[in-house]
């Protein structure tokens, strides 16, 4: 059974960097045909899809969020992470770590989510 | 990309079955069959109930389904039941690697 667990600070400061780690269990994170993703969800709202990123390194992010994402993976510690630079406000949501089988939106597996508020 | 658009709530009484629609353009929904819906209760992550428009992944009740016609995507809930009482959202691909949610429903059971 495929398990994954977001990790991070709880609490980000505005003008900083959202930083959260994704650990995989169960799969190897190497296997072909995965995509590992970024989804987080503002309280009380709905979905929105950051990104993800194949074991090779391929990486693919929301337009709207681009210029501030970086998503990177290290199969040896079967982990991906996200980074989130220049948070505001805005930014504050609950962050899922998913499993895109195939990479056209079957996200089969989801972590249980982190909260992170951006707030001095 | 805009999201995808579902009606805010939906309801029905036990027994009864339910349809959710999703509408998006023809550059998501009526481009590709790769529409996806998850349920998610509150404080839970979100679990996928459809995939690929019309199939259920292991473990789901045949009583969800899904279709498409043009650029608007559909799940139906038969036979409802008070754990169905959730809220849902559907996703598509978008092309050039992008994918796209709507703002979801609220399903009440009555």
């Amino acid at each position: 059974q495929v398990q994954l667990q977001e990790s991070g600070p709880g609490l980000v400061k505005p003008s900083q960097t959202l930083s959260l780690i994704c650990t995989v269990s169960g799969d190897s994170i190497s296997s072909a045909g995965y995509y590992w993703s970024w989804i987080r969800q503002h309280p009380g709202k709905g979905l929105e899809w950051i990104g993800y990123i194949y074991y090779s390194g391929s990486t693919f992010y929301n337009p709207s969020l681009k210029s501030r994402v970086t998503i990177s993976i290290d199969t040896s510690k079967k982990q991906f992470s996200l980074n989130l630079n220049s948070v505001t406000a805005a930014d504050t949501a609950v962050y899922y770590c998913a499993r895109d089988s195939g990479g056209y939106d079957t996200l089969d597996y989801w972590g249980r989510g982190t909260l992170v508020t951006v707030s001095s | 990309q805009s999201a995808l658009t579902q009606p805010p709530s939906a309801s029905g009484s036990p027994g009864q079955s339910v349809t959710i629609s999703c509408t998006g353009t023809s550059s998501d929904i009526g481009a590709y069959n790769y529409v996806s819906w998850y349920q998610q209760h509150p404080g839970k992550a979100p679990q996928l109930m459809i995939y690929e428009v019309t199939r259920r992944p292991s473990g789901v009740p045949d009583r969800f389904s899904g279709s498409k016609s043009g650029n608007t995507a559909s799940l139906t809930v038969s036979g409802l039941q008070a754990e169905d009482e959730a809220d849902y959202y559907c996703s598509s691909y978008a092309g050039s690697d992008f994918l796209v949610f709507g703002g979801g429903t609220k399903l009440t059971v009555l």
